[in-house]
């Protein structure tokens, strides 16, 4: 496997469910993001992580919580959910000496919350 | 308040001619720009990049503007190829955060 991968690519979940999405990068970065995008809205930053310490959580629900067990994994757990939060989460890493700012996406999970 | 705005949410072109995707931002921190490039089913790719401190960069057929004086930047791609058909976003980095600010992207399709 090469660069960023995330799984499962969809995910139909209900209000009461609790579910996992996973992301993993192969890049040897030490710095992972959760993204939200929702129709028609630009991509919204969740969390981020630095050798794996959160740094951000940016005002996220605690419906979402993270975890980032090691700079290769991260997870985003997911409980009592409301229909307004299916969208497509993105996972990203980037590299320190390469700069924060170049961000590698995975081909993200696309989430229905009925 | 959206900080990074892609005001055309569709543009199409002829293949072999110039595609321009324009970008503006609100936030005078920003010092780093982006754009990404994203097909259906696919996380965003990154594409180019350009620091403030300059005013152009090219890659190949890709070209990326900056005029901070009007905080607007612009991607340039010449000569327009098929593949090339995908949603462009546009992205700025503020100085000292390790987050990225999205447009919400321009749709280009590019006929053959």
């Amino acid at each position: 496997e090469t660069g960023v991968t995330q799984t499962p690519r969809h995910l139909v979940m209900g209000m009461t469910n609790k579910k996992s999405l996973k992301c993993e990068q192969h890049l040897g970065h030490n710095a992972m993001y959760w993204y939200k995008q929702s129709a028609k809205k630009p991509l919204e930053l969740m969390f981020v992580y630095n050798f794996k310490e959160q740094t951000e959580n940016n005002s996220v629900p605690s419906r979402f919580s993270p975890e980032c067990p090691n700079s290769s994994h991260l997870f985003l757990h997911l409980h009592t959910l409301q229909p307004e939060d299916s969208a497509l989460y993105l996972c990203a890493s980037s590299q320190e000496h390469r700069g924060w700012y170049e961000q590698y996406f995975g081909p993200g999970t696309r989430l229905t919350v009925t | 308040d959206q900080q990074v705005k892609q005001n055309s949410p569709s543009l199409s072109v002829q293949e072999g001619r110039i595609s321009i995707l324009n970008c503006d931002y609100t936030n005078s921190m920003f010092d780093y720009f982006l754009w990404y490039k994203k097909y259906p089913a696919e996380g965003p790719t990154f594409l180019i990049s350009i620091s403030s401190i300059k005013d152009k960069n090219e890659d190949g057929r890709f070209t990326v503007f900056l005029n901070k004086s009007a905080k607007h930047l612009s991607l340039h791609i010449v000569p327009s190829q098929p593949g090339d058909s995908a949603v462009y976003f546009c992205a700025a980095r503020r100085t000292g955060a390790n987050n990225l600010f999205f447009g919400t992207g321009t749709r280009l399709t590019v006929i053959p």
